[in-house]
């Protein structure tokens, strides 16, 4: 079964918005609101930012934020910070009671 | 603090076993499910299997079923993962990881720092 899809690479200035796609046409995905997000520092655990598309776990910051249209998922990191470089990766649950995983985007604070 | 701890891993042939675990604290073990996921070297993550806090649910990715088989002891609150016939493509590290209640295994919350299994 095919990752879900996202850009590989994201770049952005300090203070500046960006936005993180993940489309799962393709893959099977079963409903609309089973998605989240996860952020990877180099030899780190990811830790959880976004779960059921737009929801935030307590402790992460409100520049995060998550949305959904149609087969694609969206993340928005706001008010950019250096701190925020780092590999970010999308995750559904699929049609076959299993979880799919995007194959991750690197962003690059400029 | 929540926390999950993994070990276990190592080197081991091809064709060989491994059996790895994590040790759960500072939450109630058998009230959440719990999620292995696996990251191949320079690689993005890659799920690979959950369990229902119970134990009695099972879940893998489907191209390891059959290989591996997931369990809990939640008398010891520890989780493991069996892996047989590995293959050199199952090399990554490991990350044992909390769900979040309610939420069946979509979701997790707190992960471990991973073990790293190598096979060669």
């Amino acid at each position: 079964q095919s990752a879900l899809t996202q850009p590989a690479s994201v770049s952005g200035s300090p203070g500046q918005s960006i936005t993180i796609s993940c489309s799962g046409t393709s893959s099977g995905v079963a409903t609309s609101s089973l998605v989240s997000w996860y952020q990877q520092h180099p030899g780190k655990a990811p830790k959880l930012l976004i779960f059921e598309v737009n929801k935030r776990p307590s402790g992460v910051s409100n520049r995060f934020s998550g949305s959904k249209s149609g087969d694609t998922a969206s993340l928005t990191i706001s008010g950019l910070q250096t701190e925020d470089e780092a590999d970010y990766f999308c995750c559904s649950y699929a049609r076959t009671s299993t979880l799919l995983f995007g194959g991750g985007s690197r962003l690059t604070v400029l | 603090e929540e926390q999950v701890v993994e070990s276990g891993g190592g080197l081991v042939q091809p064709g060989g076993s491994l059996r790895l675990s994590c040790a759960a604290s500072g939450f109630t073990f058998s009230n959440f499910a719990m999620t292995w996921v696996r990251q191949a070297p320079g690689k993005g993550l890659e799920w690979v299997s959950a369990i229902s806090g119970s134990g009695s649910s099972t879940y893998y990715a489907g191209s390891l079923k059959g290989r591996f088989t997931m369990s809990r002891d939640n008398s010891k609150n520890t989780l493991y993962l069996q892996m047989n016939s590995l293959r050199v493509e199952d090399a990554a590290v490991y990350y044992c990881a909390k769900n979040i209640g309610g939420h069946f295994f979509y979701y997790m919350d707190v992960w471990g720092t991973g073990t790293t299994v190598t096979v060669s």
